[in-house]
Protein backbone atom coordinates (compact mmCIF):
# COMPACT_ATOMS: atom_id res chain seq x y z
CA UNK A 1 0.00 0.00 0.00
CA UNK A 2 1.11 3.31 -0.70
CA UNK A 3 0.95 5.40 2.42
CA UNK A 4 0.68 9.37 2.94
CA UNK A 5 1.91 10.82 5.97
CA UNK A 6 0.57 14.71 6.71
CA UNK A 7 1.98 16.86 8.73
CA UNK A 8 1.10 18.85 10.90
CA UNK A 9 -1.26 16.78 11.91
CA UNK A 10 -3.01 19.99 13.67
CA UNK A 11 -2.02 23.57 13.25
CA UNK A 12 -3.39 26.50 15.18
CA UNK A 13 -3.59 29.96 12.79
CA UNK A 14 -4.81 33.48 12.64
CA UNK A 15 -7.05 34.43 10.54
CA UNK A 16 -4.94 36.33 7.54
CA UNK A 17 -2.20 33.82 8.14
CA UNK A 18 -0.27 31.88 5.45
CA UNK A 19 -0.49 28.13 5.87
CA UNK A 20 1.12 24.88 4.68
CA UNK A 21 0.44 21.50 5.02
CA UNK A 22 2.58 18.88 3.39
CA UNK A 23 1.91 15.26 2.65
CA UNK A 24 4.96 12.63 1.83
CA UNK A 25 4.04 9.76 -0.23
CA UNK A 26 5.85 6.34 1.18
CA UNK A 27 6.76 5.70 -2.67
CA UNK A 28 6.39 8.21 -6.32
CA UNK A 29 3.17 8.76 -6.95
CA UNK A 30 4.15 11.55 -9.98
CA UNK A 31 1.28 14.32 -9.68
CA UNK A 32 -1.66 11.58 -8.90
CA UNK A 33 -2.46 13.54 -5.50
CA UNK A 34 -5.72 15.30 -4.63
CA UNK A 35 -6.72 17.34 -1.47
CA UNK A 36 -9.94 17.60 -0.07
CA UNK A 37 -11.67 19.69 2.91
CA UNK A 38 -13.70 18.11 5.40
CA UNK A 39 -16.46 20.00 8.20
CA UNK A 40 -17.54 19.08 10.71
CA UNK A 41 -20.57 17.05 9.67
CA UNK A 42 -20.57 17.53 6.25
CA UNK A 43 -18.63 15.18 3.68
CA UNK A 44 -15.59 15.93 2.29
CA UNK A 45 -14.84 18.72 -0.58
CA UNK A 46 -12.71 18.73 -3.46
CA UNK A 47 -10.09 20.96 -3.07
CA UNK A 48 -6.86 20.60 -5.53
CA UNK A 49 -6.81 17.55 -8.21
CA UNK A 50 -3.65 16.17 -9.45
CA UNK A 51 -1.50 17.98 -7.40
CA UNK A 52 -2.17 21.33 -8.47
CA UNK A 53 -5.28 21.68 -10.61
CA UNK A 54 -8.02 24.07 -8.27
CA UNK A 55 -11.34 22.39 -8.62
CA UNK A 56 -14.16 24.70 -9.92
CA UNK A 57 -15.55 26.97 -7.35
CA UNK A 58 -12.65 26.84 -4.95
CA UNK A 59 -10.79 29.72 -3.91
CA UNK A 60 -7.69 30.94 -5.63
CA UNK A 61 -6.22 31.31 -1.95
CA UNK A 62 -5.87 27.56 -2.10
CA UNK A 63 -3.17 25.99 -4.16
CA UNK A 64 -1.21 22.97 -4.28
CA UNK A 65 2.40 21.59 -5.56
CA UNK A 66 4.67 19.15 -5.60
CA UNK A 67 5.55 16.16 -7.61
CA UNK A 68 7.30 12.44 -6.81
CA UNK A 69 6.54 12.02 -2.98
CA UNK A 70 6.59 15.51 -1.48
CA UNK A 71 3.46 17.26 -1.74
CA UNK A 72 1.94 20.47 -0.33
CA UNK A 73 -1.45 22.81 0.18
CA UNK A 74 -0.80 26.07 0.55
CA UNK A 75 -3.90 28.49 2.04
CA UNK A 76 -2.35 32.48 1.09
CA UNK A 77 -4.77 34.21 3.13
CA UNK A 78 -6.83 32.23 6.02
CA UNK A 79 -10.58 33.21 6.10
CA UNK A 80 -13.11 32.35 8.94
CA UNK A 81 -14.49 29.21 6.31
CA UNK A 82 -11.17 27.78 6.05
CA UNK A 83 -10.66 26.63 9.51
CA UNK A 84 -11.77 22.83 8.28
CA UNK A 85 -9.49 19.57 8.22
CA UNK A 86 -7.80 18.72 5.14
CA UNK A 87 -6.54 15.38 3.48
CA UNK A 88 -4.62 14.48 0.86
CA UNK A 89 -5.16 11.29 -1.31
CA UNK A 90 -3.31 9.37 -3.76
CA UNK A 91 -4.78 7.67 -6.83
CA UNK A 92 -1.05 6.82 -8.17
CA UNK A 93 -2.48 2.73 -7.22
CA UNK A 94 -5.94 2.91 -8.78
CA UNK A 95 -6.46 -0.36 -7.21
CA UNK A 96 -5.93 0.67 -4.06
CA UNK A 97 -6.54 4.43 -3.21
CA UNK A 98 -5.35 5.84 0.78
CA UNK A 99 -6.04 9.08 2.49
CA UNK A 100 -3.50 11.05 4.87
CA UNK A 101 -4.48 10.79 8.33
CA UNK A 102 -5.97 14.23 7.82
CA UNK A 103 -4.71 17.44 9.24
CA UNK A 104 -6.93 19.55 11.27
CA UNK A 105 -6.67 23.50 11.06
CA UNK A 106 -7.60 25.19 13.92
CA UNK A 107 -8.01 29.06 14.36
CA UNK A 108 -5.36 30.53 17.59
CA UNK B 1 -27.31 19.72 -9.53
CA UNK B 2 -26.26 16.19 -9.19
CA UNK B 3 -28.25 14.36 -5.42
CA UNK B 4 -26.26 11.17 -4.04
CA UNK B 5 -28.62 10.07 -1.10
CA UNK B 6 -26.90 6.62 1.25
CA UNK B 7 -29.29 5.04 2.83
CA UNK B 8 -29.48 1.69 4.89
CA UNK B 9 -27.51 2.30 8.09
CA UNK B 10 -28.43 0.89 11.18
CA UNK B 11 -27.34 -0.85 14.44
CA UNK B 12 -26.00 -4.08 14.02
CA UNK B 13 -24.12 -7.36 16.02
CA UNK B 14 -21.40 -8.49 14.95
CA UNK B 15 -21.02 -10.97 12.75
CA UNK B 16 -24.29 -9.35 10.75
CA UNK B 17 -24.90 -8.00 7.79
CA UNK B 18 -26.13 -4.90 6.23
CA UNK B 19 -26.86 -3.71 2.52
CA UNK B 20 -26.32 0.54 1.93
CA UNK B 21 -27.91 1.84 -1.14
CA UNK B 22 -26.96 5.16 -2.37
CA UNK B 23 -29.63 6.87 -5.14
CA UNK B 24 -27.59 9.13 -7.69
CA UNK B 25 -29.91 11.97 -9.50
CA UNK B 26 -28.99 14.17 -12.15
CA UNK B 27 -25.62 12.65 -12.93
CA UNK B 28 -24.37 10.23 -15.64
CA UNK B 29 -24.56 6.98 -13.24
CA UNK B 30 -24.39 4.87 -15.68
CA UNK B 31 -20.91 5.77 -17.58
CA UNK B 32 -18.77 6.65 -14.33
CA UNK B 33 -16.90 4.75 -11.52
CA UNK B 34 -18.36 4.90 -7.98
CA UNK B 35 -17.05 4.60 -4.90
CA UNK B 36 -17.37 4.27 -0.99
CA UNK B 37 -15.17 5.80 1.52
CA UNK B 38 -15.86 5.37 5.39
CA UNK B 39 -15.21 7.48 8.48
CA UNK B 40 -14.94 5.83 11.83
CA UNK B 41 -16.21 8.17 14.77
CA UNK B 42 -13.35 10.88 15.30
CA UNK B 43 -11.01 9.57 12.95
CA UNK B 44 -9.93 9.96 9.40
CA UNK B 45 -11.19 9.18 5.66
CA UNK B 46 -10.93 5.35 4.28
CA UNK B 47 -11.24 4.21 0.81
CA UNK B 48 -13.51 1.12 0.76
CA UNK B 49 -13.84 0.20 -2.56
CA UNK B 50 -15.14 0.77 -5.84
CA UNK B 51 -16.81 -0.05 -9.14
CA UNK B 52 -16.09 0.25 -12.69
CA UNK B 53 -18.81 0.87 -15.44
CA UNK B 54 -20.97 -2.20 -16.69
CA UNK B 55 -19.06 -1.14 -19.94
CA UNK B 56 -15.92 -1.80 -18.19
CA UNK B 57 -17.26 -5.22 -16.93
CA UNK B 58 -18.41 -3.84 -13.56
CA UNK B 59 -14.79 -4.63 -12.03
CA UNK B 60 -14.63 -4.09 -8.31
CA UNK B 61 -11.69 -3.09 -6.38
CA UNK B 62 -11.50 -3.25 -2.51
CA UNK B 63 -9.50 -1.87 0.43
CA UNK B 64 -7.81 -5.24 2.02
CA UNK B 65 -9.98 -4.34 5.56
CA UNK B 66 -13.11 -5.09 3.56
CA UNK B 67 -11.91 -7.49 1.29
CA UNK B 68 -13.87 -10.53 1.00
CA UNK B 69 -16.29 -9.48 3.62
CA UNK B 70 -18.00 -7.18 1.34
CA UNK B 71 -19.46 -6.14 -2.10
CA UNK B 72 -20.15 -3.35 -4.58
CA UNK B 73 -22.74 -3.62 -6.57
CA UNK B 74 -25.03 -0.82 -9.09
CA UNK B 75 -28.09 -1.33 -10.96
CA UNK B 76 -27.51 1.61 -13.87
CA UNK B 77 -31.33 0.95 -14.77
CA UNK B 78 -32.10 2.22 -10.85
CA UNK B 79 -29.20 4.81 -10.99
CA UNK B 80 -27.93 3.30 -7.29
CA UNK B 81 -25.06 1.89 -5.56
CA UNK B 82 -24.68 -0.45 -3.28
CA UNK B 83 -22.63 -1.81 -0.71
CA UNK B 84 -23.11 -5.24 0.94
CA UNK B 85 -21.56 -5.60 3.95
CA UNK B 86 -20.74 -9.42 5.57
CA UNK B 87 -18.90 -10.25 8.64
CA UNK B 88 -19.90 -7.04 10.30
CA UNK B 89 -16.95 -5.73 12.72
CA UNK B 90 -16.98 -3.51 15.53
CA UNK B 91 -13.76 -1.82 12.97
CA UNK B 92 -16.43 -1.31 10.92
CA UNK B 93 -18.88 1.62 12.75
CA UNK B 94 -18.16 4.49 10.38
CA UNK B 95 -20.40 6.74 8.30
CA UNK B 96 -20.39 5.65 4.76
CA UNK B 97 -20.43 7.95 2.05
CA UNK B 98 -20.65 7.43 -1.58
CA UNK B 99 -18.83 9.40 -3.93
CA UNK B 100 -18.35 9.57 -8.05
CA UNK B 101 -15.20 8.51 -8.99
CA UNK B 102 -12.66 9.73 -11.33
CA UNK B 103 -9.85 8.77 -8.93
CA UNK B 104 -10.58 12.31 -7.65
CA UNK B 105 -13.82 12.20 -5.17
CA UNK B 106 -15.84 15.33 -6.16
CA UNK B 107 -20.41 14.53 -5.68
CA UNK B 108 -20.46 12.80 -2.95
CA UNK B 109 -23.60 11.80 -0.27
CA UNK B 110 -24.50 13.12 2.93
CA UNK B 111 -23.58 9.82 4.42
CA UNK B 112 -25.42 6.71 5.99
CA UNK B 113 -23.96 5.74 9.42
CA UNK B 114 -23.43 1.90 10.13
CA UNK B 115 -23.23 0.82 13.98
CA UNK B 116 -21.90 -2.40 14.38
CA UNK B 117 -22.06 -3.38 18.59
CA UNK B 118 -23.45 -6.31 20.63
Amino acid sequence: DIQLTQSPSSLSASVGDRVTITCRASQYIGSSLNWYQQKPGKAPNLLIYATSSLQSGVPSRFSGSGSGADFTLTISSLQPEDFATYYCQQFYNTFLITFGQGTRLEIK
Amino acid sequence: EVQMVESGGGLVKPGGSLTLSCAVSRYAFSKGWMTWVRQAPGKGLEWVGRIKTAREGGTTDYAAPVKGRFTISRDDSENTLYLQMNSLKIEDTAMYYCATDLVDFYYWGQGTLVTVSS
